[in-house]
């Protein structure tokens, strides 16, 4: 089974730029996340779809970060402009069922590392 | 708020056991999780507790007091390929809620 996919897996810009990352989820899977991780941090969820829908945004900078996952598969994140402090990486992380129910897990994708100068 | 609570960073001997312990305080609970992430790498799951009590994976286990908001994740026999991260995540309203992560450097 192919895991999820993320690209570009490094990305390096200046301050005020914009940037895109792409993300494929496990195929079948409803649910995908998108987390911030900071470094010596652990993972800070962004963005949460089930299928194409909007299912949690809260701790999503909405004023420079926008996502969108079109027709329930890929999806998305893009920031701009960025700023020094969106330095970290970004995983995308997908999972079969809405509710982790049972202990369902959340499957991460390798994640890619945004330098912001 | 949520709080979730684990000590930066460990030391431990190849073939030693080791305990990270994980202490949380969230406004709901419906689960907890045990994720393991090499350096530049993706978190990859490693247990899940749901029910007080210990769960055991071969050279893993997974301890879970809900009353005292407790956990702690076991390590048998420790290998060099355990030098990791090892993150704590409390389930919530179909979310996970990270902890900031203990470092685990096991030396020969």
């Amino acid at each position: 089974e192919a895991g999820v996919a993320q690209s570009p897996r490094y990305k390096i810009i200046e301050k005020r730029q914009s940037v895109a990352f792409w993300c494929n989820p496990i195929s079948g899977h409803a649910t995908l996340y998108w987390y911030q991780q900071i470094l010596g941090q652990g993972p800070k969820l962004l963005i949460q779809f089930q299928n194409n829908g909007v299912v949690d945004d809260s701790q999503l900078p909405k004023d420079r970060f926008s996502a969108e996952r079109l027709k329930g598969v890929d999806s998305t994140l893009k920031i701009q402009p960025a700023k020094l402090e969106d330095s970290a990486v970004y995983l995308c992380a997908s999972s079969a069922t809405p509710g982790l129910a049972g202990g369902d897990t959340q499957y991460f994708g390798p994640g890619t590392r945004l330098t912001v100068l | 708020g949520q709080n979730i609570d684990q000590p930066t960073e460990m030391t431990a001997t190849e073939g030693a056991i080791v305990q990270i312990n994980c202490t949380y305080q969230t406004s709901g609970f419906n689960g907890l999780f045990w994720y393991q992430q090499h350096a530049g790498e993706a978190p990859t799951f490693l247990s899940y507790n749901v029910l007080d009590g210990l769960e055991e994976k071969g050279r893993f286990s997974s301890f879970l007091s809900r009353s005292k908001g407790y956990s702690y994740l076991l390590l048998k026999e420790l290998q060099m390929k355990d030098s990791a991260s090892y993150l704590c995540a409390v389930e919530h309203t179909d979310k996970l809620i990270f902890g900031t992560g203990t470092r685990l450097q096991v030396f020969p």
